[in-house]
């Protein structure tokens, strides 16, 4: 079975500063990979999406991931945070069509 | 615009009752999905459809049970209240016969069982 390790639990940063939120991926074949955000009291939104077409993958509101295979990773990474990203964020796999999720990453940006 | 809409959003009930969640989407999405959120667990699958009369069991299906009757509905239902079963519920589909595609999530029932 497929599984993704989301290695922070909570992640702090200045506004401005890069956001960087890692996930490790188990797969025993090339995976479908997907960032999730979450704002307060909200429902879902997909940031992103890896679909083995090209390993370094942009998303909404200047986010993206770069699927590394040898390191099993899809980190998820932003060049300068905004306060408005504050909001967890969920590493997801796809697995036989259904989605497995990680734990988590709560993002604080700090004024 | 197509959309997955779940009620009640909210919902106090008390143990031992029986509770049904709705989840609705009009994406005519074969998949469908329960999932429920718990600090610290992410969300955890309960129940899955891949088409009308479908029905499997996810990673925490016990005391829970869905239907599908038609493509545009998978509604859960909690047999027995327990208090363990208060959490925030989510609903999500997505395209069926492409692994690589998104799933599209309602914006979450939260059941207190009190």
């Amino acid at each position: 079975a497929q599984s993704v390790t989301q290695l922070d639990s909570h992640v702090s940063v200045s506004e401005g500063t890069p956001v960087l939120l890692r996930c490790n991926y188990s797969s025993s074949y090339s995976p479908s990979l997907f960032w999730y955000v979450q704002h307060p009291n909200k429902g879902l939104q997909l940031l992103l999406k890896y679909t083995s077409a090209a390993t370094l993958v942009k998303g909404i509101n200047g986010f993206e991931a770069e699927f590394k295979k040898s390191e099993t990773s899809f980190h998820l990474t932003k060049p300068s945070a905004h306060m408005s990203d504050a909001a967890e964020y969920f590493c997801v796999v796809s697995d036989d069509y259904k989605y497995i999720f990680g734990t988590g990453t709560r993002l604080k940006v700090l004024a | 615009d197509a959309e997955i809409t779940q009620s009640p959003r909210h919902k106090i009930t008390e143990t031992g009752r029986q509770v049904t969640l709705a989840c609705h989407q009009t994406w005519n999405h074969n998949n469908m999905f329960w999932y429920r959120q718990d600090l610290g667990h992410g969300l955890r699958l309960i129940h899955y459809s891949y088409g009308v009369h479908d029905t499997n069991k996810g990673e925490v299906s016990d005391g829970y049970s869905v239907s599908r009757s038609n493509t545009e509905d998978l509604p859960l239902t909690l047999e027995s209240a327990a208090s363990s079963q208060t959490s925030v519920y989510f609903c999500a589909s997505s395209e069926s016969g492409r692994g690589n595609t998104e799933a599209f999530f309602g914006q979450g029932t939260r059941l207190t069982v009190v």
